[in-house]
């Protein structure tokens, strides 16, 4: 069946490098998305792997899916107070006309000062 | 306005009590989705609807009533809702399968 897991809770020191990790079970998931959730608010996606790469860099945010094991990761680089909120990892089922989302139960990330 | 809204943001209500959540999008999305957001757990989908038609309704219980009038708008019906309905109802929208764009939600509590 579909599952996503992810570790429920990281804490860092600002300036530090944060690795979230999420496995996933559908081999012929199409995209792997990341979305931010901080406090009072809804999602914002982050960024997004096709699951044919293996890598994806967009600024401070490294993305590597390896897809043999179906694991997903997201670096942070030079984490920051403001980074401080709930990760989620999701992968898509792709479908005609909308997208089916499967979502991990989120990874709380702490930047300490 | 852009983006995705939701109203009302707080909502605290009896069980015997109907209300409902709107949301709506101004991004010319085609699709349209719910979501429960429970702490602990992951995200729910429990409605999707594409271009105004019902596609997918994840054994939800009868008591949620979605209905969506046009492609920029979905409500929520609640009706004798139970405790345990209390979470974070998210909703979503989107162009095909493309990605999802979330609006901030509205934190149902029931009593």
């Amino acid at each position: 069946g579909e599952d996503v897991e992810q570790s429920l809770f990281l804490s860092v020191r600002e300036g530090d490098s944060s690795v979230i990790n999420c496995t996933y079970t559908d081999s012929s998931s199409t995209y792997l998305y990341w979305y931010k959730q901080e406090p009072g608010a809804g999602l914002q996606l982050l960024t997004y792997i096709f699951s044919n790469m293996d890598m994806k860099q967009d600024q401070r945010l490294t993305v590597l899916l390896n897809k043999k094991d179906k694991h997903l990761s997201l670096r942070i680089a030079d984490t920051q107070t403001g980074d401080s909120a709930i990760y989620f990892c999701a992968e898509s089922m792709g479908n005609t006309g909308f997208q089916k989302l499967v979502f991990g139960t989120g990874t709380r990330l702490l930047v300490s000062p | 306005e852009t983006g995705v809204t939701q109203t009302p943001r707080h909502l605290v209500m009896g069980m015997t009590n109907k209300k409902s959540l709107k949301c709506e999008q101004h991004l010319g999305h085609n699709a349209m989705y719910w979501y429960k957001q429970s702490a602990k757990k992951p995200l729910e989908l429990m409605f999707v609807y594409n271009f105004k038609e019902q596609t997918e309704n994840n054994s939800v219980p009868s008591r949620f009533s979605p209905e969506c009038p046009n492609s920029s708008h979905l409500f929520l019906h609640l009706h004798t809702l139970q405790p345990e309905d209390s979470a974070l109802y998210l909703c979503a929208s989107s162009q095909e399968a493309n990605e999802q764009f979330f609006g901030p939600g509205t934190r149902l509590t029931v009593l």
